[in-house]
């Protein structure tokens, strides 16, 4: 069965970097799907942040795209995102998923993980 | 970048009415939409894909329709359990990104 769980700091400081891990189990992610990172401010709706291919070419959102790195570690079976100079509206449930782009969708996805933005 | 317009914001309905939430994008997208059911404190879930495929493991009481700009997602009787915030979701062939749009919740009348 295919499981994603998100790690990193709860917390972060304005201007700083945020970072956050997710590790897959069940399944390799350099054999197959993208992998993706998406967001959702408190009592907001979603926001797709970017995707990777299982051979570690990334996709952004337009509106991010300057501020985010999306990467693989297969040796790991992990794929991280990094977002820089965060401020307070980039406070959110981050979730990561696994992509499908044979059927543009995503149907396993982890549980999500708060961070906060703020000082 | 590609808009995508989701309308009622919010839906009162009962156990056993039809609904239909609609989604319509700001320029013709094909068939590449899912819908997603979302409940508090948890990670969406996949219903349809594809505008119409039905995911593994839904109820049939959930349908989906439409091409180019116009999309609808359709229970054909309210259950206790679908009381939840439903999503739309494109996929930009050109720019190989997804938007979603702006959330439908569903409350109980």
């Amino acid at each position: 069965q295919v499981q994603l769980q998100e790690s990193g700091p709860g917390l972060v400081k304005p201007s700083e970097t945020l970072s956050l891990t997710c590790t897959v189990s069940g399944f390799s992610i350099s054999r197959a799907y993208y992998w993706a990172w998406i967001r959702q401010p408190p009592g907001r709706g979603l926001e797709w942040i970017g995707s990777i291919s299982f051979s570690g070419s990334p996709y952004y959102n337009p509106s991010l795209k300057s501020r985010v790195t999306i990467s693989l570690d297969t040796s790991k079976n992990q794929f991280s995102l990094r977002l820089t100079s965060v401020a307070a509206a980039d406070t959110a449930v981050y979730y990561c998923a696994r992509d499908r782009r044979d059927r543009p969708s995503s149907d396993y996805w982890g549980q999500g993980t708060l961070v906060t933005v703020s000082s | 970048d590609i808009q995508m317009t989701q309308s009622p914001s919010t839906l009162s309905a009962s156990v056993g009415d039809r609904v239909t939430i609609t989604c319509r994008a700001s320029q013709s997208i094909g068939s590449w939409v899912a819908w997603y059911q979302q409940k508090p404190g948890k990670a969406p879930k996949v219903l349809i894909y594809d505008a119409s495929i039905l995911e593994s493991g839904v109820p049939s009481r959930f349908s989906g329709s439409g091409s180019g700009t116009e999309f609808t997602l359709t229970i054909s009787s309210l259950q206790p359990d679908d009381f939840a915030t439903y999503y739309c979701q494109q996929y930009n062939t050109y720019s190989r990104g997804y938007t979603f749009g702006q959330g439908t919740k569903l409350e109980i009348k």
